[in-house]
Order: structure tokens, then sequence, then C-alpha cells
């Protein structure tokens, strides 16, 4: 199985501060990855696709980028709504597999 | 409208059997990927089983034997059967549409349609 290990599990930050996240996979997975945001209590919403393909009707300033086996979610200013968790996972092989999560925080 | 509306969870002892439902509307389930991906309390997302288009199924190592994923193109639901329950099954079930886009020659997948989950938790 390809694990996907996020780093880092969490961070602090202020509203309009520009925030990075990365993941990175056991083995290489070409641009396999997606990044999705997950509030509490909610379901998860797809943000980026295919590495750096921006999902129908997410904010501009969400971006990925990467391949084979480093990648990066960045969101350029950090806006209130934006505070939740973020997951990548790579659609490369079954079964399906998902980074730890990353929570973002209010400083 | 799409949507995903899952159903069936709830307290079970273990060693029991549940069955999860997922309704879809808006598509047709038969026409996609279909995935369960659970959420066990305070922890991350783990995928658990899906069923493609043509039928082909795989589950994860943690349920394989235990659980059995379904679909009913008639009422254009698909199911989880849970046997052998165990505590560490206590999570929340998700169900999620998986498509894909061509791009390059290659087809990148991606689960972009989600449940809001049912709940199942597994304790005496």
């Amino acid at each position: 199985d390809i694990q996907m290990t996020q780093s880092p599990p969490s961070l602090s930050a202020s509203v309009g501060d520009r925030v990075t996240i990365t993941c990175r996979a056991s083995q290489s997975i070409s641009s396999y990855l997606n990044w999705y945001q997950q509030k509490p209590g909610k379901a998860p919403k797809l943000l980026i696709y295919a590495a750096s393909s921006l999902h129908s009707g997410v904010p501009s300033r969400f971006s990925g980028s990467g391949s084979g086996a480093d990648f990066t979610l960045t969101i350029s200013s950090l806006q209130p709504e934006d505070f939740a968790t973020y997951y990548c996972q790579q659609s490369y092989s079954t079964p399906r597999t998902f980074g730890q999560g990353t929570k973002v925080e209010i400083k | 409208e799409v949507q995903l509306v899952e159903s069936g969870g709830g307290l079970i002892q273990p060693g029991g059997s549940l069955r999860l439902s997922c309704a879809a509307s808006g598509f047709t389930v038969r026409s996609h990927y279909m995935n369960w991906v659970r959420q066990a309390p305070g922890k991350g997302l783990e995928w658990v089983s899906v069923i493609h288009s043509g039928g082909k199924i795989n589950y994860a190592d943690s349920v394989k034997g235990r659980f059995t994923i379904s679909r009913d193109t008639s009422t254009n639901t698909m199911y989880l059967h849970m046997n052998s329950l165990r505590a560490e099954d206590t999570a929340v079930y998700h169900c999620a549409r998986e498509r894909s886009w061509g791009y390059s020659g290659s087809d990148y997948s991606y689960m972009d349609v989600w449940g809001k989950g049912t709940t199942v938790i597994v304790s005496s």
C-alpha cells in the first residue's frame, strides 16, 4: 500500500497569511494526488485534483503543485472560512490512501 | 441536485451486523466508481471499499472478509453490509462518488461528491 505523510500535523496562522501544507507519498504517484478540506462534523470537500487542477467552485487562493512523490497545497491568503483540516489522497492505486491530515487553526 | 445520503448507522454490539445505505440522486451509481470512507472519532479519513462501474470490488485489508459492498440499480442505492463488527469499526461512514478526468493519456480519479455520513458505534 502507498503511505501518505502530511506535514505539519497542525499549524496556527492568521487571516491573510500564506499557508503551505506538504504531502509525501511512499513511492512515485505521478500526479495522482487530490486535496480535500474538512470542517468539524461535515463531509470532506474536494479542493484540488490531479495535483494542481482546481475543482469547480473552489476559490483561486487555493493551489496545488508537485509530482512524483512530493506535493504542496498552498492557500495564498488565509480567510476565516479556511480554518479546517486538510487531507491529501492518492488515486494512483487501490487501496486509496489518505494523509493523516493537517489542522489549520486560528493564531 | 447531485446528492448522496447515508443511513443505517447505529449502536451495535461487538460481533453484530449492520447494513448501511447510500442513496444517490442527480446521477446513477452504476455509471461511477462508488466508495465508502470512514472516520473514527478524532481520527483521519480511512478508505474502506469501492465498487467500480463495471462491478469490480475492492476492500481495505481491515474489513476484507467481514464487509460486503453492493449496489441496487433499481433504487440507485449503494450498500455496505458489515458483519463481525469490532470496536475499531466505530466511525462515521461516508459514501463518495469517484470521477475521473482524462488528460494527456492518463485518467486522474477524485472523490467529488460526498454524503454527510452515518455513525456506527460498536460497543457492549
